[in-house]
């Protein structure tokens, strides 16, 4: 069966650090991945996404993610952490022959100052 | 400039009413689609129209149609409101089909007294 897995429902770091959040994904055929990021009140906006190539892949706002297939994974990344990006995160995957995307439950992001 | 938008953004009403949510993109897109977000943030695919034909049409109540007047339209329509129908709707498009990128809307939420 299709499913997104982020294993952390909530992460607190501080402004400047780094940052990680989780994804593995279950997908029977090549997966294409987002990262969407959601803040209160507000829509999803797509911070990036994957469909093929280079695996290591660049978004808006500073984050970047990593595709491993081998580990079925693809986190996000972030060097430095501003007090802007504390939101709610969700990693989704979809498929060339598919037009639904399966959301994860998402991983809310608290940032101390 | 808005490019997905909802309206009502606020919806408060009783059980057994019957109300509407209309959207609009300015996108060019020709994909849009209604999700449900729970109360635990989960979100869920409910119905896709790609050039106003139905091509995604989950496991939802019959009480939930949507109606695409056109392709920069996708309107949601609800009758005889349930408690359980509380939540936050979002609407979403995409340029074609195919796990593309999508544009969300802000929002409605719903709730039910």
């Amino acid at each position: 069966a299709q499913s997104v897995t982020q294993p952390d429902i909530h992460i607190t770091v501080s402004e400047g650090a780094s940052l990680e959040l989780r994804c593995n994904y279950s997908y029977g055929a090549t997966p294409y991945l987002f990262w969407y990021v959601q803040s209160p009140g507000q829509g999803l906006q797509l911070l990036l996404k994957y469909f093929s190539g280079d695996t290591l892949v660049q978004g808006i706002k500073g984050f970047e993610a990593e595709f491993k297939r081998s580990q079925s994974s693809f986190n996000l990344r972030k060097p430095s952490v501003h007090w802007s990006d504390a939101a709610e995160y969700f990693c989704a995957v979809g498929g060339y022959n598919t037009d639904k995307l399966i959301f994860g439950t998402g991983t809310r992001l608290q940032v101390f100052p | 400039d808005t490019a997905v938008s909802q309206t009502p953004k606020y919806l408060v009403t009783q059980m057994g009413n019957d109300k509407s949510i209309k959207c609009e993109q300015n996108l060019g897109h020709d994909t849009m689609y209604w999700y449900k977000q729970d109360s635990k943030k989960f979100l869920k695919i409910m119905f896709s129209y790609n050039n106003k034909e139905l091509i995604i049409n989950e496991t939802v109540p019959n009480r939930f149609s949507p109606k695409s007047p056109d392709k920069a339209h996708l309107n949601l329509h609800i009758n005889s409101l349930e408690l359980g129908d509380s939540a936050v709707y979002f609407c979403a498009s995409s340029l074609g089909r195919g796990s593309q990128p999508q544009h969300f809307g802000d929002g409605t939420r719903l709730s039910i007294l």
